[in-house]
């Protein structure tokens, strides 16, 4: 069975930094093109980053020289550091699997990261 | 970027109605389009990819269809489980963006 379990969201001073993780199971994060996804608290969704399985990462202009994504493949986890935090950041934040051509057939539950002093 | 309009933001339906939800892209992803379902607190779930393709375990009441920049999901008959709120996302190129949502409301 496919899952995502991600953690580390927390609150966080401006400016501050956060790494956020995304335990997989059931598939290999390092075979699969997988993204971070971000939710603000009301609004829709924003994708953040893409690393893919060659191992090539892209980013939204948004968070583009802050953030990195990167993988660990023999724990089969995900990850997002983020530095220099500001409360534009504030979301729950998504791991999710991109199958095929380019949708999220499998999401975590997200981890809510809330930058505010 | 592709800009990812959906209408309406809000709507609001009985039980058994029918009800049509429609995404525009701001240039054509031909159907390289995907409508996800989301809860409050909930991640959002996939319902459907290539525009029109069911994806696995969801009620065939969901349809959907269009190419280029216009596209549409439809809920034949709403059903109490289906009273959410629906995003399309386009993943022609990256960014990856999606539409703002499409808030559904028991009437």
């Amino acid at each position: 069975e496919v899952q995502l379990v991600e953690s580390g969201g927390t609150l966080v001073q401006p400016g501050g930094s956060l790494r956020l993780s995304c335990a997989a199971s059931g598939f290999t994060v390092s075979s699969n093109y997988m993204s971070w996804v971000r939710q603000a608290p009301g609004k829709g969704l924003e994708w953040v980053s893409v690393i893919y399985s060659g191992g090539s990462t892209y980013y939204a202009d948004s968070v583009k020289g802050r953030f990195t994504i990167s993988r660990h493949n023999s724990t089969n986890t995900l990850y997002l550091q983020m530095n220099g935090l500001t409360p534009d950041d504030t979301a729950v934040y998504y791991c999710a699997r991109e199958a095929d051509s380019g949708w999220y057939d499998y999401w975590g539950q997200g981890t809510l990261v809330t930058v505010s002093s | 970027d592709i800009q990812m309009t959906q209408s309406p933001s809000t709507l609001s339906a009985s039980v058994g109605d029918r009800i049509t939800i429609t995404c525009r892209a701001s240039q054509s992803i031909s159907n390289w389009l995907a409508w996800y379902q989301q809860k409050p607190g909930i991640a959002p779930k996939l319902l459907m990819y290539k525009a029109s393709r069911l994806e696995s375990g969801v009620p065939s009441r969901f349809s959907g269809s269009g190419s280029g920049t216009d596209f549409t999901l439809i809920i034949s008959s709403l059903q109490p489980d289906d009273f959410a709120t629906y995003y399309c996302q386009q993943y022609f190129r990256y960014p990856r963006t999606f539409g703002q949502g499409s808030k559904l409301e028991i009437k």
